[in-house]
């Protein structure tokens, strides 16, 4: 049974680019939530996906933005990256009220 | 608004030793609590949560956490260190009842001694 895989697992792109992040929920899950996690930090919740529609999103600008797919697979795009924007995000999938199943991130670099 | 606080952002203990990694929780509504480990290169893997049933809650690898009200406490503890627990943990709160987000803690890393 796979979990939940993200791709790419690195990734650097310079100041003002866009990127791309996907992630495939473990098998049986229909929703998805995005996180960023900043060196020596917790994690920071960006938005929730569920039955396509953002349900909930987090303190992140519009840069930020994201899809779900028919088959519950998304991604996350960022627009503009920043210097700041470098982290680990962390696609993390469940369903109904089940515990969040999170994936390894992708590592993201700006420079 | 929920928000929870990680007290001691290193712990270190020798093998065999008590683990106790504290969390102090602020929430509007009864809490949802969780405690997720992190190893490096690695996403969250959930050790245990709480859902307002039974106040202690025990969960993977020999690690529990009790929940106190009055002291607004989840205190995560494994009796006895093992190599193996040397890792970033995090504590994390959520609304529950329609508040999907977790909020996490700063997180604490664990060291164990030798």
């Amino acid at each position: 049974d796979a979990g939940v895989t993200q791709s790419p697992t690195h990734l650097i792109k310079t100041r003002g680019q866009q990127v791309t992040l996907r992630c495939s929920p473990k098998s049986g899950h229909d929703t998805v939530s995005w996180y960023q996690q900043a060196l020596g930090q917790g994690p920071q919740f960006i938005f929730q996906y569920y039955e396509e529609e953002e349900r909930q999103r987090g303190n992140f600008p519009d840069r930020f933005s994201g899809h779900q797919f028919p088959n519950y697979s998304s991604e996350l795009n960022v627009n503009a990256l920043l210097l700041g924007d470098s982290a680990l995000y962390l696609c993390a999938s469940s369903r109904f009220n089940s515990p969040l199943h999170f994936g390894n991130g992708t590592r993201l670099t700006v420079t | 608004a929920q928000s929870v606080t990680q007290l001691g952002s290193h712990v270190s203990v020798s093998e065999g030793a008590l683990v106790l990694l504290r969390c102090n929780y602020s929430s509007s509504v009864p809490p949802y609590l969780f405690w997720y480990v992190q190893y490096p290169n690695q996403g969250l893997q959930l050790l245990l949560k709480y859902t307002s049933a039974a106040t202690l809650v025990k969960g993977i690898n020999g690690f529990e956490a009790e929940f106190k009200k009055s002291e607004t406490s989840f205190h995560l503890t494994k009796p006895s260190a093992h190599m193996s627990d040397a890792a970033e943990y995090f504590c994390a709160v959520s609304g529950g009842r329609g508040d999907y987000k977790l909020s996490f803690g700063a997180g604490t890393t664990v060291t164990v001694r030798a």
